[in-house]
């Protein structure tokens, strides 16, 4: 079975400062993998997505992630936080030889930027 | 463009109740997806729907859940009974159509239900 594995619960971070929110997956011949936000009592949000190409990812928000297969991770950064980024950060995943499509998601990371 | 659009925001309930919840997806989209998010923990996918077909159902709890998707537009999801077990958040998502994994699903903002 799939699995991802978000290996922070909470990252508390200071404004300005950099962030890097780890995503470890279940290893598999190709995978999709997304970050998706989550703000308070909103839905989820699609910050960026790597389906192949290029192994650096660019999204929304100043947010990037890399792909990295030899350590199956897609770990999420961004150089400068702002407070508008305090929200729950999730990773998926989608083993797409795996003949279902469901995406996977991790338990989640909150980010709380603190002034 | 409109979201996804999700009723009732939020519902409290007594255990062995029925609920029922409703999603719109937006204009034009034929994927429709009922995640189910426990406290502290992700979404799990509870059905996937290609227009008023389902295409995954394997982790329905089929003895109390059931879900439609009337013409291929909008969708309900019923519990009957519910157990405390179903507090959570369902959230409901839509994508253009492809089965293949690569589209972006847009999320509504979900409905709360609180079973005592």
């Amino acid at each position: 079975a799939q699995s991802v594995t978000q290996l922070d619960s909470q990252v508390p971070v200071f404004e300005e400062a950099p962030v890097e929110l780890r995503c470890n997956y279940s290893s598999s011949v190709s995978v999709y993998l997304f970050w998706y936000v989550q703000y308070p009592n909103q839905g989820l949000q699609l910050l960026l997505k790597y389906l192949s190409g290029s192994t650096l990812v660019k999204g929304i928000n100043g947010f990037e992630a890399e792909f990295n297969k030899s350590q199956t991770s897609f770990h999420l950064r961004k150089p400068s936080v702002h407070i508008s980024d305090t929200a729950e950060y999730f990773c998926a995943v989608i083993h797409s030889g795996a003949g279902s499509y469901q995406l996977t998601f991790g338990k989640g990371t909150k980010l709380s930027v603190i002034p | 463009e409109a979201g996804v659009a999700q009723s009732p925001r939020y519902k409290i309930i007594e255990k062995r109740q029925s609920v029922a919840f409703w999603c719109n997806p937006i204009s034009g989209h034929a994927t429709l997806y009922w995640y189910q998010q426990i406290l502290g923990q992700g979404p799990k996918l509870l059905i996937q729907f290609q227009n008023n077909g389902v295409v995954d159902d394997s982790q329905l709890p089929k003895d109390r859940f059931s879900a439609e998707r009337l013409k291929g537009v909008d969708s309900t999801l019923k519990i009957q009974p519910a157990k405390l077990e179903d507090s959570a958040v369902y959230l409901c998502a839509s994508s253009l159509g492809s089965l293949a994994g690569e589209e972006t699903q847009y999320f509504g903002p979900g409905t709360r239900l609180l079973v005592l």
